[in-house]
């Protein structure tokens, strides 16, 4: 089993719509949260980043943490085309300095016009 | 400002050949790291450094070396590739929290 769990879609929504994207995870020592964005043939792009448990809002994108499901979350509204890209989640463990990152497999997600 | 750029972009070479792939970064980043991306997107931890010293290594071949001649730079040389080596190879930095990523190497070994 692996320690991230991520759906990879795809996911694909019409314009305007909301998205809902989701992780789970089995390692609780996980404290850093992080979403990133991937368009094709680029590197992933750093969208959202949480510590611990809560939800952290920055315009159309909303991540949330559930530290007692072990599960995450990121929110887009209003979706755009310009949205299509894979999401990666991607977390790490709070007791280890070295950074490394966990990710998850990504959810590729289309919005069509 | 490129924050992490790794060249080359694209690499097409033969099976046995050795290459390399240079990474270096200006945001003054301690840590930097390889990753490398499968067919299937999932990206995985190969390698991480510290102020030049090496604080992760994966199970990696041993074909694979990175050499990181200061801070902001981190170069992977590979050795007698494969097949199988056939993926994207991504650079990051971070200081103490998120990676940065560079816009990865796709090494392509037919």
């Amino acid at each position: 089993q692996k320690e991230v769990e991520q759906d990879p879609g795809p996911l694909s929504v019409p314009e305007g719509a909301i998205v809902s994207l989701n992780c789970t995870y089995s390692n609780s020592a996980f404290q850093y949260f992080m979403w990133y964005r991937q368009y094709s043939r680029k590197g992933p792009e750093l969208l959202m980043y949480t510590y611990s448990s809560g939800n952290k809002e920055d315009g159309r994108f909303t991540a949330q943490v559930d530290k007692s499901s072990k599960y995450i979350s990121l929110f887009i509204r209003d979706s755009q085309p310009s949205d299509s890209a894979t999401y990666l989640c991607a977390m790490r463990d709070g007791s280890s300095n070295t950074g490394k990152l966990i990710f998850g497999q990504g959810t590729t997600l289309q919005v069509k016009p | 400002d490129t924050a992490v750029s790794q060249t080359p972009k694209y690499l097409v070479t033969q099976m046995g050949n050795d290459k390399s792939i240079k990474c270096e970064q200006n945001l003054g980043h301690d840590t930097m790291y390889w990753y490398k991306q499968d067919s299937k997107k999932f990206l995985k931890i190969m390698f991480s450094y510290n102020n030049k010293e090496l604080i992760i290594n994966e199970t990696v071949p041993n074909r694979f070396s990175p050499k990181s001649p200061d801070k902001a730079h981190l170069n992977l040389h590979i050795n007698s590739l494969e097949l199988g080596d056939s993926a994207v190879y991504f650079c990051a930095s971070s200081r103490a929290r998120e990676a940065f990523f560079g816009q990865g190497t796709r090494l392509t070994v037919v």
